[in-house]
């Protein structure tokens, strides 16, 4: 799986967006782009994911660059129970049945 | 989405006893789930990989004689912690992969179980 390097930790005021960016520069055409979020003490929940294009859902919306070199999850606007770790995975889909390889992700606070 | 559920969300057991932490999918089938644990202020690690009707496989440096999977069914494996330690303490979460048809390599994650060893 190629490798993601995420900032630790940002700052969002509440009602603001959220843009959690995530570097993947060695991600392989195969792989897709995922995002997941751990709140404190609970099992982390699926956000969202994407190959290529852009992806959007009632959570969030991704934003892939061009070279795939690159991704940004937004969160349009923010609350405080967005408050959590967020984990952004790279990684081959399609039935490969492997586990996700969680980092340490960006810790987002999210403040009224 | 999917519904992954664990059982139980909070054990508290004495140094050298067995605890036994069930993991189910609600509403889909799973013919592979993931065990992962957690230590504080860390990243998930994961422990196994559990395919239904055969062996799991490990990770490396986890005991598999330790940490006993089953995984009997489509909707259920279960982690036992044996002769658990004090070391053993941590947060334990599965996830389970829809493998119901369609693309979807979405893991769908429990809400993990805190284990504490007196």
């Amino acid at each position: 799986d190629a490798k993601t390097t995420q900032p630790p930790s940002m700052d969002c005021a509440e009602g603001r967006a959220a843009n959690l960016p995530c570097n993947h520069s060695t991600i392989s055409g195969n792989e897709y782009v995922y995002w997941y979020r751990q709140i404190h003490s609970q099992g982390p929940q699926y956000i969202i994911h994407g190959l290529k294009n852009n992806e959007t859902n009632e959570m969030a919306s991704l934003i892939i660059t061009e070279d795939r070199k690159s991704s940004t999850l937004i969160l349009p606007h923010a609350t405080l129970r967005d408050t959590a770790v967020y984990y952004c995975i790279v990684r081959v889909a399609f039935n490969s049945g492997y586990a996700l390889n969680f980092g340490k992700g960006t810790s987002l606070l999210v403040t009224p | 989405g999917a519904v992954v559920s664990q059982h139980p969300s909070w054990v508290i057991c004495k140094s050298g006893t067995s605890v036994k932490i069930e993991c189910r999918s609600l509403d889909f089938q799973a013919t592979t789930m993931f065990w992962y644990r957690q230590f504080p202020k860390q990243s998930l690690m994961l422990m196994a990989t559990s395919n239904e009707g055969s062996k799991a496989t490990y990770e490396q440096g986890v005991e598999k004689d330790k940490f006993l999977i089953n995984h009997a069914s489509l909707t259920l494996s279960t982690l036992t912690v044996t002769s658990a330690h004090p070391e053993d303490s941590s947060f334990y979460i599965c996830s389970a992969r829809d493998s119901s048809g369609g693309f979807s390599d979405t893991q769908y994650f429990g809400p993990g179980t805190r284990l504490t060893v007196l």
